[in-house]
């Protein structure tokens, strides 16, 4: 069975700081991956998907970025972290088609003060 | 520009009645649309899809209705139990390989 992992679960940075968020996917192959935030009491914001290695697409500008070094991780990061970007980042992957129900990680709660 | 409304307010309901949540959307022609159902701290979790030809769709307590003319899909939860507590969200295809997602509606399953 597939399964996705993230880490940490927690976390708290200072505003300037750098940020790596990692995500893996198990038990499946080139799987469209996911990068959303959500903000307190908001909804889900997309930040970045995947549809292969090295293939990014980003959907909102903003000093994050993604990475995909292999067909199954999924990195967000940043260089320099700002109060905005406090929130609970989440990943997910589907499988590659037209209907893609997505199945989400555990998520990341980062705190930036 | 396009949209997914869901009602922002609690909806609050007694257990053992039906439960029923609201999306709304424009400028969008789906070919599905989706419905999650979120906890506090962690990541949504899949329940259903439903297409653009079929009108209902069951699973379970839980269905679904999806009305293409209106733009309107309809979440029900018969016989509610306070285990049913959580926040829904619906989702559509939002462009290539990705959904967009409604800010969700947070349903209170009072005993």
């Amino acid at each position: 069975s597939q399964t996705i992992h993230q880490w940490p679960a927690t976390l708290v940075q200072p505003v300037g700081s750098p940020l790596s968020l990692e995500c893996t996917v198990e038990g499946t192959s080139n799987p469209n991956l996911y990068w959303y935030r959500q903000a307190a009491g908001r909804g889900l914001q997309l930040l970045f998907y995947s549809v292969g290695i090295g293939q990014i697409s980003s959907e909102v500008p903003q000093n994050l970025s993604a990475s995909r070094p292999q067909d199954r991780q999924f990195i967000l990061s940043s260089k320099k972290l700002l109060l905005s970007d406090s929130g609970f980042y989440l990943c997910a992957w589907s499988v590659p088609g037209v209907i893609n129900e997505q199945f989400f990680g555990p998520g990341t709660r980062l705190t930036v003060l | 520009s396009q949209k997914i409304e869901q009602n922002s307010e609690a909806l609050n309901i007694q257990e053992g009645k039906t439960a029923t949540l609201t999306c709304n959307y424009t400028n969008y022609s789906p070919a599905y649309l989706q419905w999650y159902r979120q906890d506090p701290g962690r990541g949504p979790v899949f329940l259903l899809l439903i297409r653009e030809n079929e009108k209902e769709k069951r699973k379970e307590r839980l269905k679904v209705t999806f009305d293409t003319t209106l733009k309107q899909s309809l979440f029900h939860i018969t016989a509610s139990q306070p285990a049913d507590s959580a926040t829904y969200l619906c989702a559509l295809r939002g462009g290539y390989q990705k959904v967009t997602f409604g800010t969700g509606t947070k349903l209170q399953v009072i005993p």
